[in-house]
């Protein structure tokens, strides 16, 4: 069965402390693996979509990469307003539909 | 990219009673889908809403409960019918611009139910 973890659960960092968030998948056959980020209150915002291993997308402080069985979302010297929940989710070969992990609950500290 | 307005953003209903969830598009899209997102979860797929024939549902989830329509390419809506705490949930509406194109949500319709 599809399976997408994230981890950590939550993360608190200081203002300027960058930091890894990871989203481990087990699919058949990735057709691509896309990165959210949801606001309370709000529907989850795409961030990055990502196709192959190697690939690497990169938006002001955040950078994702990607390998056969895992992604990480990089953060670089966050700021307050990157708190957040981070989501990740796969869409399968042959399927539309996506398959979304747990989310990883990010604080950034002033 | 496509600009999705739900209604109501939120909602308190009676137990065995039934609710109409509305998802509006700015543009025409192809694919919309319905998710429900529980307190600490994560978001799981209801259904695709098919424009012109009967939505798909996921394992678990069935038309009599969920009833969804699709009238045309930029509207949908799903009824979460003869509801219990239960079905206390975040709805979401999502749409896909082009294939393997990412989902863009809207803000989703909080449902509590007493």
């Amino acid at each position: 069965e599809d399976q997408v973890t994230q981890s950590p659960e939550a993360l608190r960092l200081q203002e300027g402390e960058s930091s890894s968030l990871n989203c481990s998948y087990t699919v058949s056959g990735l057709r691509g693996l896309f990165w959210y980020r949801q606001d309370p209150g709000k529907g989850p915002e795409f961030l990055f979509t990502l196709y192959s291993a190697g690939e690497e997308k990169e938006k002001e402080r955040l950078k994702a990469t990607l390998t056969k069985k895992e992604s990480f979302l990089h953060i670089t010297a966050p700021k307050p307003e990157d708190s957040a929940t981070y989501l990740c989710a796969v869409r399968e070969t042959g399927a539309n539909n996506l398959f979304f992990g747990t989310g990883t609950r990010l604080t950034v500290i002033p | 990219s496509a600009v999705i307005s739900q209604k109501p953003s939120r909602d308190i209903c009676q137990r065995g009673t039934s609710l109409t969830i509305q998802c509006q598009v700015d543009s025409q899209v192809t694919m919309m889908f319905w998710y429900r997102q529980q307190p600490g979860q994560s978001l799981t797929l209801i259904a695709t809403a098919n424009q012109g024939s009967e939505a798909t549902y996921e394992s678990g989830f069935v038309i009599d409960k969920f009833p969804i329509s699709r009238p045309n390419l930029t509207f949908s809506t799903l009824t979460v019918s003869n509801m219990s705490p239960e079905d206390s949930s975040i709805y979401l509406c999502s749409v896909e611009e082009g294939s393997n194109q990412p989902q863009h949500f809207g803000d989703g319709t909080r449902l509590s139910i007493l």
